[in-house]
């Protein structure tokens, strides 16, 4: 399996401009998770999925940022309109609801807003 | 609600000596325990964890933890220090209900291994 796919890798955008970030989970897993990292914050927990609907979508920090899953092998992150404050590393990461739940985390997204 | 706490922001080792990275937990009931480890400019990358059963669980590249309930702790550790195995360490803690539960990590600590 090619594990969990973001894209992009790199993105530099000004403020004001709208950010999508992508991810494909891993096949067969039913949960997926969108983390961002900062420096300041660490790694939170923005949202999670579980067989494309959103369960806990309470560490999304504002409006301006929104999620959808359409189906089982996409997810996209949107930031509409993005500040300099977004700037961070985004991943996503995925599992199968079952036992342990050991998540698998993409190469990450990371996100400049100038 | 579960919490995990990583006192140590960095731990410096010499190559060949051990290595331990500490980590406590907070949760109700029994514990999920993971380690995560990311390089830079990668994903974090499952290590190793604790479900049930025997409290030294071994994992990828030489690395072990031990579970100490009394004490509440997960470290981490590997007997014999490389330097690349500098990375960023991550725990991870989630309580062992049954169903769903999330994961919260830890702040990271960042382990540098001089040759």
């Amino acid at each position: 399996d090619a594990g969990v796919i973001q894209s992009p890798r790199h993105e530099v955008t000004e403020m004001g401009q709208e950010v999508t970030l992508r991810c494909k989970p891993i096949s067969g897993h039913d949960y997926l998770f969108w983390y961002r990292q900062t420096m300041m914050r660490g790694l939170e927990l923005l949202i999670y999925f579980n067989n494309n609907v959103p369960i806990d979508d309470s560490g999304m920090p504002e409006d301006r940022f929104s999620a959808k899953m359409p189906n089982a092998s996409f997810s996209t992150l949107k930031i509409q309109p993005s500040e300099p404050r977004d700037s961070a590393v985004y991943f996503c990461a995925s599992t199968r609801g079952v036992g342990a739940d050991t998540q698998y985390f993409g190469p990450g997204t990371r996100l400049t807003v100038l | 609600a579960q919490s995990v706490a990583q006192p140590e922001d960095q731990v410096n080792v010499a190559e060949g000596n051990p290595l331990t990275v500490k980590c406590t937990y907070s949760v109700s009931g029994n514990p999920y325990l993971f380690w995560y480890v990311q390089y830079p400019n990668r994903g974090l990358q499952f290590l190793l964890k604790y479900i049930t059963g025997d409290n030294l669980v071994k994992g990828s590249y030489g690395f072990e933890a031990e579970f100490n309930k009394s004490q509440t702790s997960f470290h981490l550790k590997k007997p014999s220090a490389l330097v690349s195995d500098s990375a960023l360490y991550f725990c991870a803690v989630r309580a062992g209900n049954t169903g769903f539960q999330k994961l919260v990590f830890g702040t990271g600590t960042r382990l540098l291994v001089s040759p």
